[in-house]
């Protein structure tokens, strides 16, 4: 089973800065890589696929980077509203897509 | 409009069964896999399991192997998941997932809970 591991658990930012969230994969898994935001009380929405493809309706402050074992998700000029959880996924091997643990943000 | 409803939740006892299902809507259902994904209170993302679209093969956690049975029925355009033998760690919110063709899962239900008590 391919182990995503995210950092940090916690990241507290002002908002207008820029948020950078990390997931490393434990063996190679090319692009194949969604990150989803979560809400408390809402169903995960997909953000970025493919590791840099932005889903339909999100905002371009939005970006994903990365390959191979090392992911990063950039959020920049951070809003109230991005508070949330976050969590990368791998889909290289079906079915045996895998989350990782989730970073939780706080803009404040 | 892609809408997913999730229904058939509630409190289960130890041992026994469940059936949740996941109404699809606006979109043709028999072109996409699909997921159910729970979250237990606290916690992070969990795939249980999930169906191909077309000609439909199936997959299991280990952790509900031999324990859950998921469904699809196209006719309806609904996803099912049969859940027997329940035990307390399978408390959870369960979210039925579209496996978008550009990769990851692009549409979520609103989940249904589930509770395994006496």
């Amino acid at each position: 089973e391919i182990v995503m591991t995210q950092s940090p658990a916690t990241l507290s930012v002002s908002p207008g800065e820029r948020a950078t969230l990390s997931c490393r994969a434990s063996q190679s898994i090319a692009t194949n890589v969604a990150w989803y935001q979560q809400k408390p009380g809402q169903a995960p929405r997909l953000l970025i696929s493919g590791a840099s493809t932005r889903a339909t309706g999100i905002p371009a402050r939005f970006s994903g980077s990365g390959s191979g074992t090392e992911f990063a998700l950039t959020i920049s000029t951070l809003q109230s509203e991005d508070s949330a959880v976050y969590y990368c996924q791998q889909y290289n091997t079906w079915p045996r897509y895998t989350f990782g643990q989730g970073t939780k943000l706080e803009v404040k | 409009e892609v809408q997913m409803v999730e229904s058939g939740g509630g409190l289960g006892q130890p041992g026994g069964s469940l059936r949740v299902s996941c109404a699809a809507s606006g979109f043709t259902f028999n072109n996409f896999a699909m997921n159910w994904v729970r979250q237990a209170p606290g916690k992070g993302l969990e795939l249980v399991s999930g169906t191909s679209g077309g000609v439909v093969t199936t997959f299991y956690a280990d952790s509900v192997k031999g324990r859950f049975t998921v469904s699809r029925d196209n006719s309806k355009n609904t996803l099912y998941l049969q859940m027997n033998s329940l035990k307390a760690d399978d408390t959870a919110v369960y979210y039925c997932a579209r496996v978008g063709h550009a990769g990851g899962f692009d549409y979520w239900g609103q989940g249904t809970p589930v509770t395994v008590s006496s």
